[in-house]
């Protein structure tokens, strides 16, 4: 079974901070690894994903994550908060066991301060 | 290219009634998969559709029930309504599937039961 555990519910930063949100997951195959972004009163959002390949993932809005397999992690990083970057963040894991189903983590939301 | 369309996005039931949401994926996609979001519970699973046929289910009771039509609109039926169903009910569509593919979401039918 897969399972998507994210460090902190509530995270915040300063305005031009780094921003590093903490993603660890669970997969006994070798997991599709995702961060969605959700803005108030709308869906989610696709950052980045990561299949196979590369384990740098580059993504929309200056985000980026590193697959570490030793540590079993996904975290997601951006060099410098901006004010928009406000919204909750969602880990997300899936693989061919248990299913065709995506799991998602309880989310972190990001507070940016001026 | 339209994205994911949920209707209703508001709706107020009470008690034992039921409900019907629906949504429409982004053209060319098979895959519809459905989610709850609640604040306690985060994002939990329902069901994925992949043309007609449910190939995964989460953890609910029964009275959760879904399908999907030849065209790939999905439909998720909520029978014998209950306080603890008040949430936000996402839709996703997938080109891939569930598993490998980016899942692109509508806004949400929000309910809320009294």
């Amino acid at each position: 079974a897969q399972s998507v555990t994210q460090l902190g519910s509530h995270v915040s930063v300063s305005e031009g901070a780094l921003v590093l949100l903490r993603c660890n997951y669970s997969s006994s195959v070798p997991p599709y690894l995702f961060w969605y972004v959700q803005y108030p009163n709308q869906g989610l959002q696709l950052l980045l994903k990561y299949t196979t390949g590369a384990t740098l993932v580059k993504g929309i809005n200056g985000f980026e994550a590193e697959f570490k397999k030793s540590e079993t992690s996904f975290h997601l990083t951006k060099p410098s908060a901006h004010m928009s970057d406000a919204a909750e963040y969602f880990c997300a894991v899936s693989g061919n066991t248990g299913g065709f189903k995506t799991i998602f983590g309880a989310g972190t939301r990001l507070f940016v301060k001026a | 290219k339209a994205g994911v369309t949920q209707t209703p996005r508001y709706l107020i039931k009470t008690r034992g009634q039921q409900v019907t949401l629906s949504c429409s994926p982004i053209s060319g996609h098979r895959s519809v998969s459905w989610y709850q979001q609640t604040p306690g519970q985060g994002l939990q699973f329902l069901f994925e559709y992949f043309s007609e046929t449910q190939r995964n289910k989460g953890n609910f009771p029964g009275r959760f029930s879904g399908r999907q039509f030849s065209n790939s609109r999905s439909e998720m039926n909520v029978s014998t309504l209950e306080l603890g169903d008040s949430a936000l009910y996402l839709c996703a569509s997938s080109l891939q599937g569930a598993v490998t593919g980016e899942l692109f979401f509508g806004e949400g039918s929000r309910l809320t039961v009294l």
